[in-house]
């Protein structure tokens, strides 16, 4: 089947630990992003990539850092810079063609002790 | 300090009415606009687009319509059922240096009583 997967599901690390979260995709599409979402908000963008060893800063960027050594692959590192790391993370892919819609993986929650 | 979560918008309805779910944007440049339904604990769902070009289109029981000059969206859900209750984002879309950037608002809850 195609589509995005965000492992794992549930996360549990110590505060001041990085931590990686997964996403993988089989859509070949070449865009890539990440989202965190906190109870009750909308979702923030924190990276995003169009190709293959090249990202960008979204909004929120401080704290995290993305590779992008695959077209299927876009790990999300939450340092321990990160200052409240715990949060519903989400990843998501697309074409690259404008006006297209993006599709999301299952999430990842991450709580930090 | 720890940060207080918000409280998203909701809107509850009887089952079987119609449902309006509206959303303002910020940017005069974006030029696609994507709605998408998201239930607990899981990612969010893709409904139904629009382009700025357009002012209204219909899926299967939603309708969006775009009013450009005002930069509001809104989602209209007819004859709504216990499984639309869901959080509810409107997302822009802008084709920046980049690449493709999607931003979301802030969501509404959907509660449909029986």
């Amino acid at each position: 089947d195609g589509g995005i997967t965000q492992s794992p599901k549930y996360l549990f690390r110590k505060e001041g630990q990085n931590v990686t979260l997964s996403c993988e995709q089989n859509l070949n599409h070449d865009a890539m992003y990440w989202y965190r979402q906190d109870p009750g908000q909308g979702l923030r963008l924190i990276y995003y990539s169009q190709i293959v060893n090249d990202f960008q800063k979204g909004d929120i960027a401080e704290g995290y850092s993305v590779s992008r050594e695959k077209k299927e692959s876009f790990p999300l590192t939450v340092t321990s810079a990160q200052k409240n790391p715990t949060a519903f993370y989400l990843c998501a892919s697309s074409i690259v063609q404008a006006n297209t819609e993006a599709f999301f993986g299952q999430g990842t929650r991450l709580t930090v002790v | 300090g720890e940060s207080v979560g918000l409280h998203l918008p909701t809107l509850s309805v009887q089952e079987g009415d119609n449902s309006i779910i509206n959303c303002a944007y910020s940017n005069s440049a974006s030029d696609y606009f994507i709605w998408y339904k998201q239930e607990s604990g899981k990612g969010p769902q893709f409904i139904i687009d629009i382009r700025s070009n357009m002012d209204k289109r219909q899926g299967q029981r939603v309708t969006v319509l775009l009013n450009k000059t005002v930069k509001h969206l809104s989602l209209q859900i007819a004859a709504t059922q216990p499984g639309d209750s869901a959080v509810y984002f409107c997302a822009e879309n802008r084709v920046t240096g980049g690449g493709n950037k999607l931003t979301f608002g802030t969501g509404t809850q959907l509660k449909v009583e029986l």
